[in-house]
């Protein structure tokens, strides 16, 4: 199985400051067609997953342009670019090129 | 409005069976793969199972192999998860996911929680 290595675990952060995650797999997640299916959630507290970024970079409807995507191959990065309350929760990184997907084990958002 | 609305959750004993229900609206659910995916409370995610559009092929994750079936019902717009044999690790919240055609859609149901416990 491919496993999807997430840094940090643990993000305190100010509000209105940047935030980062970054996202490892233990293969590349390129597609034969070229494309790389590498998405990222959040999952608010009580809630269900949420997906934000698909495709490594693409938005989803309604997502905030402060969130954006990055990455290519093995290594990937979420990024916020002021981080606002609403922001509270757990990131994860999933990858869905190979069988059986697999999520990064997820990062932990905080306001200070 | 797109919903999927999981059913059929509950508390049961090591070695019993649930029918797991996944109501769909919204959206053109037999033109779509679907996903179980599931959350022990307090810790990460992970795939349980897919099945393609006509329900023709399906994959599980190793540890449900023999144990679980993923079906859906066209006709109806409705996903199933057969657990039987069931263990105390496959307590969790047990989602129902559409991620529309390659990856460009994602639908997530509220969830529903199985508790596996004597």
């Amino acid at each position: 199985d491919v496993v999807m290595t997430q840094s940090p675990l643990s993000l305190p952060v100010t509000p209105g400051q940047p935030a980062s995650i970054s996202c490892w797999s233990s293969q590349s997640l390129v597609n034969s067609d070229g494309s790389t299916d590498l998405n990222w959630f959040q999952q608010r507290p009580g809630q269900s997953p949420r997906r934000l970024i698909y495709k490594v970079s693409r938005r989803d409807s309604g997502v905030p342009d402060r969130f954006s995507g990055s990455g290519s191959g093995t290594d990937f990065t979420l990024r916020i670019g002021r981080v606002e309350a609403e922001d509270v929760g757990i990131y994860y990184c999933m990858q869905g090129t190979h069988w059986p997907h697999t999520f990064g084990q997820g990062t932990k958002l905080e306001i200070k | 409005e797109v919903q999927l609305v999981e059913s059929g959750g509950g508390r049961v004993q090591p070695g019993g069976s649930l029918r797991l229900s996944c109501a769909a609206s919204g959206f053109p659910f037999r033109s779509y793969w679907m996903h179980w995916v599931r959350q022990v409370p307090g810790q990460g995610l992970v795939w349980v199972a897919r099945i393609n559009e006509d329900g023709s092929f399906t994959t599980n994750m190793d540890s449900v192999k023999g144990r679980f079936t993923i079906s859906r019902d066209n006709a109806r717009n409705t996903l199933y998860l057969q657990m039987n044999r069931l263990r105390a690790d496959d307590t969790a919240v047990y989602y129902c996911v559409s991620f529309g055609r390659q990856w460009l859609l994602s639908y997530w149901g509220q969830g529903t929680l199985v508790t596996v416990s004597s």
